[in-house]
């Protein structure tokens, strides 16, 4: 079955402690990006990849990094954690970055809570 | 700069009843258009696409979209809405420039009622 599988579902962690994110997708894609949703902001980019070794921030990359070292993952790391980071993240992959035909696959997020 | 707007933050329909959720854009060459459904605890999933042809496009779940060029327009609609239908969801259209970039709306948030 074609998927993006995001780990952990849920995540409370403390200010400052570094966590990764983990995101797969088995479907080949080269493009991939991370989004946060917040209430009364939508869906915020915040990076994306456009094949492996090739990442690019997004609209609020401040607080994250990523990797892309293989096609099938693209990590979310958070060195150091704060409350403001407390957000449903989304990954998500597709064929090419933009494409009309080959629409964007979501994972089912990761709920972050920070204390 | 291109935009989506999704005038409705919430709206409750009764099962049963007919639905139009609104998008309007901001873009200046033929916009790519897309509306993705996100279902309580799970990850966004397309619903339909338009960019060129007939301006009624039908989507999964019953769903279908018209795009109108002069009102800028391109609402959901589904005739008749199931209790499994309350979900968030999201217009965005596609920058098909050098960034191909998409461009979200907020979100409409659906209730239904029984």
């Amino acid at each position: 079955e074609a998927q993006v599988t995001q780990n952990p579902r849920y995540l409370i962690t403390v200010t400052g402690k570094k966590l990764t994110v983990t995101c797969s997708q088995n479907m080949n894609h080269e493009y991939m990006s991370w989004y946060r949703q917040d209430p009364g902001l939508g869906l915020r980019q915040i990076y994306y990849s456009m094949n492996v070794e090739v990442t690019d921030k997004g609209d609020v990359p401040e607080g994250y990094k990523v990797s892309r070292k293989e096609k099938r993952n693209f990590p979310l790391i958070l060195e150091s954690p704060s409350p403001n980071q407390t957000s449903l993240y989304f990954c998500a992959s597709s064929l090419s970055r933009g494409s009309y035909n080959s629409p964007l696959h979501f994972g089912n997020g990761t709920r972050l809570t920070v204390t | 700069a291109q935009s989506v707007t999704q005038p409705d933050i919430h709206i409750t329909v009764s099962e049963g009843a007919s639905l139009e959720l609104r998008c309007n854009y901001s873009y200046g060459a033929t916009p790519y258009l897309f509306w993705y459904v996100q279902s309580p605890g799970q990850g966004l999933q397309l619903l339909l696409k338009y960019f060129s042809g007939d301006t009624l496009v039908q989507g999964i779940k019953g769903f279908e979209a018209e795009f109108k060029r002069s009102q800028s327009s391109f609402n959901l609609r589904k005739p008749s809405v199931h209790w499994s239908d309350a979900a968030e969801y999201f217009c965005a259209v596609l920058n098909a420039g050098n960034n191909r970039k998409l461009i979200w709306g907020l979100g409409t948030s659906l209730a239904v009622n029984p």
